[in-house]
């Protein structure tokens, strides 16, 4: 079983550049959700999806977009890079709102420079 | 302030000590509360869920709630190298489904 996937695993992007984060998830899943983790700030929610069809912004969304592309994927885009975003990026879904076993991917790193 | 405080850490332990990781909160709605463990360049994995106050225990892992001090406690028992991770505890209301706020997390080193 491989939960959720995430690509790439490491990014180095030019500030201004556009890149798509990519994550996949094999349990039949309702809920899937876009963290950031950086130093002394805990995971902080970016965007959500409760369901396949429906996104909804979080914490800090500015700067990203999103897209639920069916039950199974969802796709977080940075159109613009800037040097703030320098996090390391996880995915999670969940079998609905109201589980509370979340379920991460093992992260993406990327560095704006 | 934030919301919910965790003190970094690192904590260091002998192997087959008790450790007792914690964390305080301002919010008195908070009701959800849950603790993740994150080996390094990994992502996290949920260890224990609680709902509003008292104790959940699950093999060398107990969780205990105390809503009146607002503080939560994650111990380990009988702990091993293995156990060498960061804690993440994180916590709602019961509103804002999703709105999970999560601590920093603290660093643990079992050691040998």
């Amino acid at each position: 079983n491989a939960g959720v996937t995430q690509t790439p695993k490491f990014q180095v992007l030019k500030t201004g550049q556009s890149m798509t984060l990519q994550c996949a998830q094999d349990m039949n899943h309702n809920s899937m959700y876009w963290y950031r983790q950086d130093p002394g700030m805990g995971l902080r929610l970016i965007y959500y999806s409760a369901s396949e069809g429906t996104t909804d912004k979080g914490e800090v969304p500015n700067g990203y977009n999103v897209s639920r592309l069916n039950k199974r994927e969802f796709s977080l885009r940075l159109e613009s890079a800037a040097p703030s975003q320098t996090s390391v990026y996880f995915c999670a879904s969940s079998e609905s709102a109201n589980n509370y076993g979340y379920t991460f991917g093992s992260g993406t790193r990327l560095t704006v420079v | 302030q934030k919301e919910v405080e965790q003190d970094p850490g690192p904590l260091s332990v002998p192997e087959g000590a008790i450790v007792s990781l914690n964390c305080t909160y301002s919010n008195s709605a908070f009701q959800y509360f849950m603790w993740y463990r994150q080996y390094s360049r990994k992502g996290p994995e949920l260890l224990m869920y609680t709902y509003s106050s008292g104790n959940k225990e699950d093999g060398r892992f107990t969780a205990q709630v105390d809503k009146s001090s607002k503080y939560i406690s994650l111990f380990i028992r009988d702990s091993q190298p293995s156990d060498s991770a960061t804690y993440l505890c994180a916590m709602r209301g019961t509103s804002g489904t999703y709105k999970y706020i999560f601590g920093t997390g603290t660093r643990l080193k079992v050691l040998a």
